[in-house]
């Protein structure tokens, strides 16, 4: 069946260190992946898409890797701060404007 | 950026009775929207999708007569929670992908709506 797995369910780091969150899933064949943002109590807010011929894209001090062969995406905040304290969801759409599928995420704490 | 505006964001009913919760694109045009139900720590799930001017599409285990759908324009989509019971308690969210781009993968979401029933 099809899964989305995201490394841990918490990852706590201290501000100005890079945060690296992990996405993997099996059985998908991903049109394309995307990041999104969630604070408590709010809908989530889009990050980054990255496509399946795409390897990596970045937007300031975020960068989203995509690795079809490993099954892997993996988001990378740099710099970080208290204010990217979160929880990160990754998506999976198998079609082009398809329905997404969400990873369960990792709740991101950066201490100053 | 898209907006899309959901209300209201907190209800509070006693079990029996029907909760509608709606779903406006503020400044763009959603051709489809999806509404979806999240659990404390846990990922949205999809409940369904709905198309402008035509029937939901339900996910597998979703009760249609329970939860109702409508998207009678573009721009509002409305989901009613009928009877409800405290089991259907929950954080239920909306999307919407803007119908006039054609790179539109892109979800927007409403900020959620918080149901405890009595």
């Amino acid at each position: 069946s099809q899964k989305i797995e995201q490394n841990s369910e918490a990852l706590n780091i201290q501000e100005g260190k890079t945060a690296t969150l992990t996405c993997n899933y099996t059985n998908y064949s991903p049109a394309y992946l995307q990041w999104y943002r969630q604070d408590p109590g709010r809908g989530p807010v889009f990050l980054l898409l990255i496509r399946e011929n795409e390897k990596e894209k970045r937007k300031e001090r975020l960068k989203v890797t995509f690795d079809t062969t490993l099954k892997q995406s993996l988001f990378h905040i740099t710099a970080s701060q208290p204010a990217d304290s979160a929880t990160y969801l990754c998506a999976l759409s198998n079609t082009n404007a398809g329905k997404s599928t969400f990873g369960d995420g990792t709740t991101l704490t950066v201490k100053p | 950026g898209a907006v899309v505006s959901q209300h209201p964001s907190r209800v509070i009913c006693k079990s029996g009775t029907s909760v509608k919760i709606e779903c406006r694109s503020l400044d763009f045009q959603a051709t489809t929207m999806f509404w979806y139900r999240q659990f404390p720590k846990k990922s949205l799930m999809l409940m369904a999708t709905s198309n402008e001017g035509s029937k939901a599409t339900y996910e597998q285990g979703v009760e249609k007569d329970k939860f109702l759908i409508n998207h009678a324009s573009l721009t509002l989509s409305t989901l009613t929670v009928t009877s409800a019971h405290p089991e259907d308690s929950s954080f239920y969210i909306c999307s919407a992908r803007d119908g006039t781009h054609t790179t539109n993968e892109k979800l927007f979401f409403g900020s959620g709506t918080q149901l405890s029933v009595l």
